[in-house]
This record gives C-alpha cells, sequence and structure tokens, in this order.
C-alpha cells in the first residue's frame, strides 16, 4: 500500500482565495482524521470521520473550514476564504479501529502558506 | 487542547548516549502511543502501552506507563544520529489525543 496519500504538497495563496486539501486514505481503513500544526499550537485535531460520516469537528476553527468525505477513498478540506493565520501544515490520518487500540498513519502533509 | 505534555521540550544528546523523554497527562486512558516526527514529515506511530501494562519493548525502544501518576517515559537506548526528531506521546480514550512533543538532537 502506498500509504496515507496528500495533495499538494505546498500550497501558497493569496489572503482570500479558496484553498482545497485532498486526502487519500489506506485502503480498507475506516476512520480519517484532518490535523493541523503550528509551533504556536502543535498537532490539532480539526475533524473526523467514521465510515465517511463526519463524528466530531469541533476542533473546526471557524465556518471558513469545511471537511467532506464523500467515499471511502477521498476526504477533502476546504477553506473559504484563506487568512494568513490559517499557514500550518495540514496532515490527513487513517486507521482502522481494534476495540479502543489504534494507530493512526499520517500522510506527508500540506504545507500551506497564506499571504 | 492537548492532554499529553512531554518533558523536556528539547534534548540534546551524543551518539551512542540514551535518551529519555517524559509523558504526563490528566485524564483516563484505555493506552498511550508513541509516535516520531522526521523534519518535513508525518508522525510514525513507534509503540503502545495499554492502560493495564506498565513496560514494553521494541528494538531500542522502552516505553514504561505509571498510570497512579499519569506518566509514561521513552527510552531510546543506544541512540543514532537518524534518532534526530521531534518525539510525541498521544494517549486514547475514545480518540487519539496528541502531546506538544519533545524535539531531540543526537549529535555523531
Amino acid at each position: 500500500d502506498a500509504g496515507v496519500i496528500q495533495s499538494p504538497r505546498h500550497e501558497v495563496t493569496e489572503m482570500g482565495q479558496e484553498v482545497t486539501l485532498r486526502c487519500k486514505p489506506i485502503s480498507g481503513h475506516d476512520y480519517l482524521f484532518w490535523y493541523r500544526q503550528t509551533m504556536m499550537r502543535g498537532l490539532e485535531l480539526l475533524i473526523y470521520f467514521n465510515n465517511n460520516v463526519p463524528i466530531d469537528d469541533s476542533g473546526m476553527p471557524e465556518d471558513r473550514f469545511s471537511a467532506k468525505m464523500p467515499n471511502a477513498s477521498f476526504s477533502t478540506l476546504k477553506i473559504q476564504p484563506s487568512e494568513p493565520r490559517d499557514s500550518a501544515v495540514y496532515f490527513c490520518a487513517s486507521t482502522t479501529r481494534t476495540g479502543h487500540i489504534y494507530e493512526q498513519y499520517f500522510g506527508p502533509g500540506t504545507r500551506l502558506t497564506v499571504t | 487542547s492537548q492532554q499529553g505534555e512531554e518533558d523536556p521540550q528539547a534534548l540534546s544528546i551524543q551518539e551512542g548516549e540514551n535518551a529519555t523523554m517524559n509523558c504526563s497527562y490528566k485524564t483516563s486512558i484505555n493506552n498511550l502511543q508513541w509516535y516520531r516526527q522526521n523534519s518535513g514529515r508525518g508522525l510514525v506511530h513507534l509503540i503502545l502501552i495499554r492502560s493495564n501494562e506498565r513496560e514494553k519493548h521494541s528494538g531500542r525502544l522502552r516505553v514504561t506507563l505509571d498510570t497512579s501518576k499519569k506518566s509514561s517515559s521513552l527510552l531510546i537506548t543506544a541512540s543514532r544520529a537518524a534518532d534526530t526528531a521531534s518525539y510525541f506521546c498521544a494517549t486514547e480514550y475514545g480518540q487519539l489525543t496528541f502531546g506538544s512533543g519533545t524535539q531531540l538532537t543526537v549529535l555523531p
């Protein structure tokens, strides 16, 4: 398996533009997570899905952020409009859960810079 | 919010020395996991210890868990320059919550 795939790897955009980040989880995994990592706030869970259904989006910063998972092999995180404070590395992770025990597999991340 | 807090925030050692990182947490857990993040990369799972376990080994890694003190430690023995990375603990109780990480630098 190729692991979790994210695209693009780097994105530079101007304030006010729409940004769409993409993730392909590992085949067979039924949980998908979106994280944001910054120096100031560390690694933050934004939202996670189980069987394509959003379970907890309490970490989504505000209405400018939205996430979808139209099928088991694809998810998007959209920021509209983007702001400089959204600059961060965004990670997607996937897993399958066996009881309480699950390790997450992370993608390489998308480094977003909003100018 | 971050459940686990790693200590120290940064650690610099010579190759061949042992590195110890600590993690404290606040609430109940089902298990605790350690991850490594190389610069510019995603996190990679290293080892998992269940709440009813006290110690676990994997290669050069040794993890301990003290649920009464709500703390865990990660020991890397005979460190190598390639071990240079950030190390995160993550507690699982319904979902996974990551700590703030320890930046380990192993000098050749």
